[in-house]
């Protein structure tokens, strides 16, 4: 059973046009992450949230914002996206300094 | 010069062989993941190391923290292995970031035939 489920799996969105990603997982871990992979690169962390301490990357765009209402869930808002952020979205979780266990991805297309 | 870096960027294996995926990485850490990569897909995490030898099935990973050097062997490698397997570390301390943050290898595509 999946334990770290993101939805959906295929997101196509217009430009500028906001969209919201989203992140469930039934581990209970105190530690959620989200990453941003391009082709053919390694993933980029974008911002992690440890219980409900928030913490953004430096060179996160402040066009990404995330939300986590509850320890199962996580939000990550793409308020206007861009041609530029057409990508792979990755949500992982982990206990702190554990396995991290990722979702399936969703993946971004940006019209 | 990155961090962490992966060799080779691409293998191509027969069906049976006996595959090594080699880390190095420049950084004082806590921990090094390998993870696996389907085209298309999500990411599974295969082991983390902190010290010494992990054996999972067919998979053995290992990891020298004076050499700061790790590796990934695949005995008896399947077509079902091919995917990208990806390195990466975790800071101990703050470095590219948030504490803590994963700092990751390119990756080593491989493909084995059958």
């Amino acid at each position: 059973d999946a334990m770290v489920i993101q939805n959906p799996r295929y997101q196509v969105t217009q430009f500028g046009k906001p969209v919201t990603l989203s992140c469930s997982q039934t581990l209970n871990h105190n530690v959620m992450y989200w990453y941003q992979q391009k082709s053919s690169q390694a993933p980029k962390l974008l911002f992690h949230y440890y219980d409900k301490d928030f913490n953004n990357e430096a060179d996160t765009p402040d066009n990404f914002q995330s939300r986590r209402p509850n320890t199962s869930f996580c939000f990550l808002d793409i308020r206007s996206p861009g041609l530029g952020d057409a990508a792979m979205y990755l949500c992982a979780t982990s206990r702190a300094n554990s396995r991290l266990n990722f979702g399936a991805g969703t993946r971004l297309s940006v019209l | 010069k990155n961090e962490v870096e992966q060799s080779p960027q691409n293998l191509t294996a027969q069906e049976g062989e006996f595959i090594t995926i080699n880390c190095s990485y420049s950084v004082g850490i806590s921990a090094l993941h390998w993870l696996q990569q389907h085209p298309g897909g999500g990411i599974v995490s295969l082991f983390m190391l902190s010290s010494g030898k992990k054996k999972h099935g067919r998979l053995i990973a290992t990891i020298n923290i004076q050499e700061k050097h790790s590796s990934l062997h695949i005995t008896a490698s399947h077509p079902r292995d091919s995917a990208v397997y990806i390195c990466a570390v975790r800071s101990n301390s703050n470095y590219g970031g948030s504490q803590g943050n994963l700092i990751f290898g390119k990756g080593t595509k491989l493909s084995v035939k059958p």
